[in-house]
């Protein structure tokens, strides 16, 4: 079993859908979680970084982590067909700055 | 803030030549740089760890006398690939963390540099 599962896709929606993404680990001991997006050929942005169980919000992209059922999901609002890329969840164990990554979910967003 | 260049973007070389690639954090200073790979379709494998003034840490399974690793200054840490052959080609993305942003895990990544040996 890996430590972070991730559906690769893709998942194809319509333009203003909500989106929802997801990522489950196994590694009780991940306490940081982060979310990349990655447009083809290029390196990964940081969208969203959080450290505890809740929703944080940041314009149209709402994180949401939940530890007791070591699962994490990515709500991106109002899609946009510019949203199209590959979104990467990414979680590490306080001190260790290493970053497991999931496989990514390519998301489409049809105009 | 926070952004890390990496050069070049593209490579194209013979098998049996190495390659150099430069990863730079621009706008902080990074005490700790990661060296990722990335096969199409796939994530990314985070292949080391360069820590500044001492020896990377290698994951497992990564040849650290074909993929050397320095790290010389505060925003700049060096890849080169040893004697490349073509099973090399790959697409590999530094990250640099950022110990003044939001958070001490936080990396930020460089745009990648796309290898291929022919």
């Amino acid at each position: 079993q890996k430590e972070v599962e991730q559906d690769p896709g893709p998942l194809s929606v319509p333009e203003g859908a909500i989106v929802s993404l997801n990522c489950t680990y196994s590694n009780s001991a991940f306490q940081y979680f982060m979310w990349y997006r990655q447009y083809s050929r290029k390196g990964p942005e940081l969208l969203m970084y959080t450290y505890s169980s809740g929703n944080k919000e940041d314009g149209r992209f709402t994180a949401q982590v939940d530890k007791s059922s070591k699962y994490i999901s990515l709500f991106i609002r109002d899609s946009q067909p510019s949203d199209s890329a590959t979104y990467l969840c990414a979680m590490s164990v306080r001190g260790t700055y290493k970053y497991i990554f999931g496989t990514g979910t390519r998301l489409k967003v049809l105009a | 803030g926070a952004v890390v260049s990496q050069h070049p973007s593209r490579v194209i070389c013979k098998s049996g030549t190495s390659v150099k690639i430069e990863c730079r954090s621009l706008d902080f200073q990074a005490t700790t740089m990661f060296w990722y790979r990335q096969f199409p379709k796939q994530s990314l494998m985070l292949m080391a760890t360069s820590n500044e003034g001492s020896k990377a840490t290698y994951e497992q399974g990564v040849e650290k006398d074909k993929f050397l690793i320095n790290h010389a200054s505060l925003t700049l840490s060096t890849l080169t690939v040893t004697s490349a052959h073509p099973e090399d080609s790959s697409f590999y993305i530094c990250s640099a963390r950022n110990q003044q942003g939001l958070g001490t895990d936080t990396q930020y990544f460089g745009p990648g540099t796309r290898l291929t040996v022919l």
